[in-house]
């Protein structure tokens, strides 16, 4: 069965740092999406991204934050200048259809901001 | 502002033990409602999804969940709890907007015991 796969699956960094977040969609999928998860808290959405461009995102996603899919297959996040309370688990997912298709959801990544 | 509630952070349920979590939204429309499952370390799987027509959906791995638009509630239920359903479980609503922007509930964590 297709699946989500994300890299790596912890990073731990210095606060200020630049990091990437690679995951790659299921290779037929369109739609793809990153949200996060802090420790003891609930998923929250950060962005969508269809036909290489950003078409919603969140408060929590400011100019610290950038998507992007550099080729055919990856779709990364990455934040710019990390701060403590960024530290979170990362999930990548990724859908077929708009609206009504099943977002499957990768294993995330754990960002540890030290 | 919309939002999604599970009033119960925890749940012990003894195996083969009936299961009901609750969820509750606050929208003004009705939305796309979904179950997820998260186990430890790993990322989040669908239960079951609720678009339109029938109210009581039947999901993955002996789930279901009801629909009450008067209740706006979408409580997901088990008739015999297995070991194996200890996890996390996580109610989410897309608010229709096109893009599948999910809101999560704060989750409820399912403890089974012998």
């Amino acid at each position: 069965e297709p699946e989500v796969t994300q890299t790596p699956s912890h990073q731990v960094t210095q606060m200020g740092q630049e990091v990437i977040l690679r995951c790659v969609p299921i290779s037929n999928h369109l739609y793809f999406y990153w949200y996060r998860q802090i420790l003891g808290q609930k998923v929250e959405f950060l962005v969508s991204f269809y036909n290489n461009e950003i078409s919603e995102k969140s408060e929590i996603f400011d100019d610290q934050f950038s998507v992007e899919r550099p080729d055919g297959s990856n779709f990364t996040l990455k934040i710019r200048s990390t701060k403590l309370e960024d530290s979170a688990m990362y999930f990548c997912a990724s859908s077929d259809l708009r609206g009504s298709g099943e977002q499957y959801f990768g294993p995330g990544t754990r960002l540890t901001v030290t | 502002a919309q939002s999604v509630t599970q009033p119960d952070i925890h749940i012990t349920v003894s195996e083969g033990a009936s299961l009901e979590l609750r969820c509750n939204y606050s929208y003004g429309a009705t939305p796309y409602l979904f179950w997820y499952v998260q186990s430890p370390g790993q990322g989040l799987q669908l239960l079951l999804k609720y678009f339109s027509g029938d109210t009581l959906v039947q999901g993955i791995k002996g789930f279901e969940a009801e629909f009450k638009r008067s209740q706006s509630s979408f409580n997901l239920r088990k008739p015999s709890v297995h070991w194996s359903d200890a996890a996390e479980y996580f109610c989410a609503v897309d608010m229709n907007t096109g893009f599948q922007k999910l809101v999560f509930g704060t989750g409820t964590r399912l403890l089974v015991s012998p």
